[in-house]
């Protein structure tokens, strides 16, 4: 089985914080994806990777940076947090581009 | 701007109907296409994919590809309380280095009253 994990399920932070989400998969995936969910919009492409210190703009990564320096590794940064990006964070994995398989997700609140 | 459209919902079913989740999709280039199930407050658990025209089963779920009509459906037959839960349909797009990517619907929230 594909294991996807995050490192914080809930996370409250202030404006202004520099935010860190950790995704690690175990399955030796080359893709990785990061996403935000809200509700009426959907999930969102923030950015991915398809390889060790690759990345590529999704459709919304203003506001993010990401790392990947580590294959099994994919963190999202949020530079420095705003209200409007209190959302549920989704990181994905995938062998091919196709079927991609989710982490528990991360609920962050920015006050 | 390449879009996967599906109706909101709440689609309300008795148990042991079958539930019928439709999804209609922009890009006629698109491959690859998937159902995932997401309960209130979880991540999305990947459930069916389908590559080709016709019908695919696993179990209860049947997943129905038309490419010509832009047109994909789960059904779920024997539905069952716990199959309550928002249905998100994801189709791949080619991105413009070639590589795919998924767009995602918005998903339809299905309850199967028992």
């Amino acid at each position: 089985d594909v294991k996807v994990t995050q490192s914080s399920r809930y996370l409250v932070k202030r404006t202004g914080e520099k935010v860190f989400l950790e995704c690690v998969q175990d399955m030796d995936h080359e893709n990785m994806f990061w996403y935000r969910q809200d509700p009426g919009l959907g999930l969102r492409l923030i950015y991915f990777s398809y390889d060790v210190k690759m990345k590529e703009k999704g459709d919304i990564p203003e506001g993010y940076s990401v790392s990947r320096e580590k294959k099994e590794r994919f963190s999202l940064i949020l530079e420095s947090a705003s209200t409007n990006q209190t959302s549920m964070y989704l990181c994905a994995s995938s062998l091919d581009s196709y079927e991609q398989y989710f982490g528990p997700g991360t609920r962050l609140t920015v006050t | 701007q390449k879009e996967v459209e599906q109706n909101s919902g709440p689609l309300s079913v008795p148990e042991g109907a079958i539930a019928s989740l439709n999804c209609t999709y922009s890009d006629r280039g698109s491959q690859s296409f998937f159902w995932y199930r997401q309960y209130s407050g979880k991540s999305p658990e990947l459930i069916m994919s389908i590559y080709s025209n016709g019908d695919k089963e696993d179990g209860r779920f049947t997943a129905q590809l038309n490419k010509a009509s832009q047109y994909v459906s789960l059904l779920i037959r024997d539905s069952q309380p716990s199959d309550s839960a928002t249905y998100l349909c994801a189709v791949t797009t080619m991105m413009r280095d070639s590589s795919y990517k998924l767009i995602f619907g918005s998903g339809t929230r299905l309850l199967v009253r028992p």
